[in-house]
């Protein structure tokens, strides 16, 4: 089935850049997401990146695709204290209307 | 401002009670879900909503109920039949397609006392 892989920590200091990075298996995945969370809050949409693209910039964020590799990243050019959050990676396959797969988390600390 | 409410934000339950969660969405997305969060857990699928009047049962949907019959209203009963019902409760929704993915509501943290 279905699984999307991501590490769970993942420590920056303020001003230099975070990685994010998460892993795949459905090679019929159509768009891939990237949302944040913050602490007590939901789930906030940052940016996504249809599965024909290798690279999608909005801003300070940069989502880099392999498809190859199924291998996702999220880039975060100078990191801020407000970056700090849980990043989770999630797609969506061509299986129909099948719900979303998540990963478990990226939680980001930044140092300042 | 269209989104997704769920309320109440923080809920208590003793054992043995059922408990309803709300969650309205006037976004007029035909889609919803219901997530439940536990540390280091991620996100688990409890069900999910394509259309009025039917729904699926997502991964751990054993001690759960729902019902959709508006498209705005998605609640979910957490039954004593759930043997560790503390957790944070997650309800988004979506186009039935598309780029979009999904809209998270904020969140209604159930703890048993």
């Amino acid at each position: 089935g279905e699984d999307v892989e991501q590490s769970l920590f993942l420590s920056v200091r303020e001003g230099d850049s975070s990685v994010i990075n998460c892993t795949y298996t459905d090679s019929s995945s159509t768009y891939l997401y990237w949302y944040k969370q913050e602490p007590g809050a939901g789930l906030q949409l940052l940016t996504y990146i249809f599965s024909n693209m290798d690279m999608k910039q909005d801003q300070r964020l940069t989502v880099l695709l392999n498809k190859k590799d199924k291998h996702l990243s999220l880039r975060i050019a100078d990191t801020q204290t407000g970056d700090s959050a849980i990043y989770f990676c999630a797609e969506r396959t061509n299986s129909g209307n099948t719900p979303l797969v998540f990963g478990k988390g990226t939680r980001l600390s930044v140092i300042a | 401002d269209g989104g997704i409410t769920q309320s109440p934000k923080y809920l208590f339950r003793k054992e043995g009670q059922n408990v309803t969660l709300s969650c309205e969405q006037n976004l007029n997305h035909d889609a919803m879900y219901w997530y439940r969060q536990d540390p280091g857990q991620g996100l688990r699928l409890i069900y999910y909503s394509q259309i009025v009047n039917d729904f699926q049962k997502g991964d751990i949907a054993e001690g759960y109920s729902v019902s959709r019959e508006k498209k705005e209203s998605f609640p979910l009963t957490v039954t004593s039949a759930q043997k560790n019902p503390t957790a944070f409760y997650l309800c988004a929704s979506s186009p039935p397609r598309g780029q979009w993915g999904y809209t998270f509501g904020s969140g209604t943290r159930l703890t048993v006392v």
